[in-house]
């Protein structure tokens, strides 16, 4: 069965950094992408980052573009997202899902159970 | 970037009926299409994908029809365990963007 366990939100302050974990299990890691999509309360999904299985090629909307890092670690799988220079506007709950792709886009076809980020001062 | 615009918003249906749900993008995204189902405090589930391709383990009133611009979701016979809110997403090109979403409530 596969699992994602999403861990590492809370409450941070505009500008601060938080690093959120996602923990896999039930499927082989490495052959698949990953992918981080968020939802902010009562509103629709984005999607915020996808990594390639081995992690040489990211990708990134704008809307975080040089503010969040998605990295992975096969070994562990464990995917993560690094975010700094948060604003009030990441707010949200983020899932972790794994990703099918053709090619390097695709779908989500299974997600976590999501962690909140609360970025407040 | 390519814009998904989903319909209705809203839609209060009887158990049994049929329900559509569209979705248009701003230009053809080439069947590059997936339908999210998210029932209340709980993360999304993948339907369909490649615009018509039922998920493993979805049941069969849900199916998923269009090209081009314009795709739909539909559901037979509606069951009390499908109220939900339902998302497109396309992944012809990055980056990916959802529709808004459709609230599928009893009526």
């Amino acid at each position: 069965e596969v699992q994602l366990v999403e861990s590492g939100g809370g409450l941070v302050q505009p500008g601060r950094s938080l690093k959120l974990s996602c923990a896999a299990s039930g499927f082989t890691f490495s052959n698949y992408y990953m992918a981080w999509v968020r939802q902010a309360p009562k509103k629709g999904l984005e999607w915020v980052a996808t990594i390639s299985t081995s992690g040489s090629r990211t990708y990134y909307p704008d809307s975080v573009k040089g503010r969040f890092t998605i990295s992975r670690d096969n070994a562990k799988s464990s995917l993560y997202l690094q975010m700094n220079s948060l604003k009030s506007e990441d707010t949200a709950t983020y899932y972790c899902a794994r990703h099918r792709t053709m090619g390097i886009l695709g779908y989500f076809d299974y997600w976590g159970q999501g962690v909140m980020v609360t970025v407040s001062s | 970037d390519i814009q998904m615009t989903q319909s209705p918003a809203s839609l209060s249906a009887s158990l049994g009926e049929t329900v559509t749900i569209e979705c248009r993008a701003s230009e053809d995204i080439y069947n590059g299409l997936a339908w999210y189902q998210q029932k209340p405090g709980k993360s999304p589930q993948l339907l369909i994908y490649n615009a018509n391709s039922l998920h493993t383990g979805v049941p069969s009133r849900f199916s998923g029809s269009g090209s081009g611009t314009q795709y739909s979701l539909k559901i037979n016979s509606l069951q009390s365990e499908d109220v939900a809110s339902y998302f497109c997403q396309q992944y012809y090109n990055y980056p990916y963007t959802f529709g808004a979403g459709t609230k599928l409530e009893l009526k």
